[in-house]
């Protein structure tokens, strides 16, 4: 099993339209989480991180479940530019915290 | 301030030569990440230095792979010989243990590599 799992999509959702994408992991010490955001042949960015009570960002409302082991992306009243890929990155406890990267959601906003 | 910067930003080589890819991190970063990118694979892990040194080098692909980092501000990755399954895109990463954002990684444009 991979520590770090998510659907790679693509979701195709028109305009203004509420997606939500999960990610699953697999390690229980894992100890801090965040989303990521990719344009198409760019780097990776920081789009949120993911607190244990939930937190929300304009549009966007990440969430953590622990004892399912899973993290979620909500993006409310989609935009034409947040067709993009999402990774979810978790990050485990210890002395050398071990970063891993889920394998993205591709999302693509339709006019 | 410079973000994390990586060179060469293209590189084009054929089977069975040496490639070196560089990476400087934004200064006063103590980790360091090489991460690998493809379509089938997406972002893997290669390796990562905490404070110049090695901690993880599990996900490097095989011997052809290796990666040194001489001092905080500067990390190379190397493959000799290359193969065309070697062809990605090559991110390098860095992130600090202190301070607010511990969590958030820094990465480089990359350095798409394509092996003939």
């Amino acid at each position: 099993r991979k520590e770090v799992e998510q659907d790679p999509g693509p979701f195709n959702v028109p305009e203004g339209a509420t997606v939500a994408f999960n990610c699953t992991y697999s390690n229980s010490a894992s100890q801090s989480f965040f989303w990521y955001r990719q344009d198409c042949r760019k780097e990776p960015k920081l789009l949120m991180s993911v607190y244990s009570s939930g937190n929300e960002d304009g549009r966007f409302t990440a969430q953590l479940n622990r004892a399912s082991q899973y993290i979620s992306l909500l993006i409310r009243d989609s935009k034409l530019s947040d067709s993009a890929t999402y990774l979810c990155v978790v990050i485990l406890s210890g002395g050398y915290q071990k970063v891993t990267f889920g394998t993205g959601t591709k999302l693509q906003v339709i006019p | 301030d410079a973000g994390v910067i990586q060179s060469p930003r293209h590189e084009v080589t054929e089977m069975g030569q040496e490639v070196t890819l560089r990476c400087k991190p934004i200064s006063g970063h103590d980790y360091l990440f090489w991460y690998r990118q493809t379509m089938m694979r997406g972002l893997e892990l290669l390796i990562y230095f905490n404070n110049n040194v090695p901690i993880d080098d599990s996900g490097m692909p095989e011997d052809r792979f290796s990666a040194k980092m001489p001092n905080a501000s500067f990390s190379t990755l190397k493959i000799q010989p290359s193969e065309p399954r070697d062809s990605a895109v090559y991110f390098c990463a860095s992130r600090s243990w202190t301070g607010p954002n511990t969590g958030e990684l820094f990465f480089g444009e990359g350095s798409r590599l394509t092996v003939l």
